[in-house]
């Protein structure tokens, strides 16, 4: 069990540049979450995988945001034209196919916005 | 809709002495509920969960968390402090059943233990 690792750790764009994140879950948890989390407040819901299938997007997500897991391993999550609102924390966790399985958090990737 | 509250921002204990931080949650149904610890720029580490059971469930570190359906209260307690222990602490919800699988957590309660 090598953790959730998340790539890059920190990200300083310009606005109205895209950026892309990586998540590794760890290796034998079939279910991956993309939260956000600004400072001060708890993390909060962006989207879920199911193996390679995106079940679940919060309201949150919007339209200039993506995410993938293509083979069902890593995820990427892509944000399009970037804005100031988006500098966050962005934390990736990943959990067992059971439901009442615990999520284990990566250490995030910390973008800010110029 | 699912909702969790932590009526502290902060809480500051004294090392050796018991710490209590409080979290409240309100769901359409019956709750797992979970407890995790995040140091400084670091993500969050899992403490605990309730799931079903014993309305006491010790976890990680020594900490323990005591269910109360009536309260619909899950505070989070340790019986001597260390001031290791400082860190922000959230409380976190999700359905028992149901399609929704994502975590709706507390604002958080930083907790320090003063030496």
């Amino acid at each position: 069990d090598t953790g959730v690792s998340q790539d890059p750790r920190h990200k300083i764009t310009k606005r109205g540049q895209n950026v892309t994140f990586r998540c590794d879950p760890i290796s034998e948890h079939n279910r991956l979450y993309w939260y956000r989390q600004t400072l001060g407040q708890g993390p909060e819901f962006l989207t879920y995988f199911q193996n390679e299938a995106q079940l679940e997007k919060s309201r949150l997500l919007s339209d200039r945001f993506s995410a993938e897991r293509p083979k069902g391993s890593f995820s990427t999550l892509e944000i399009q034209r970037t804005e100031q609102g988006d500098s966050a924390m962005y934390l990736c966790a990943s959990s067992q196919g059971q439901s009442n399985q615990p999520q284990h958090f990566g250490d995030g990737t910390r973008l800010s916005i110029l | 809709a699912q909702s969790v509250a932590q009526p502290e921002d902060q809480v500051n204990v004294a090392e050796g002495n018991p710490l209590t931080v409080k979290c409240t949650y309100s769901v359409s149904g019956n709750p797992y509920l979970f407890w995790y610890v995040q140091y400084p720029n670091r993500g969050l580490q899992f403490l605990l969960k309730y799931i079903t059971g014993d309305n006491l469930v010790k976890g990680s570190y020594g900490f323990e968390a005591e269910f109360n359906k009536s309260q619909t209260s899950f505070h989070l307690k340790k019986p001597s402090a260390l001031v290791s222990d400082s860190a922000l602490y959230f409380c976190a919800v999700r359905l028992l059943s149901g399609s929704a699988r994502q975590l709706t957590f507390g604002s958080g309660t930083q907790l320090t233990v003063l030496p």
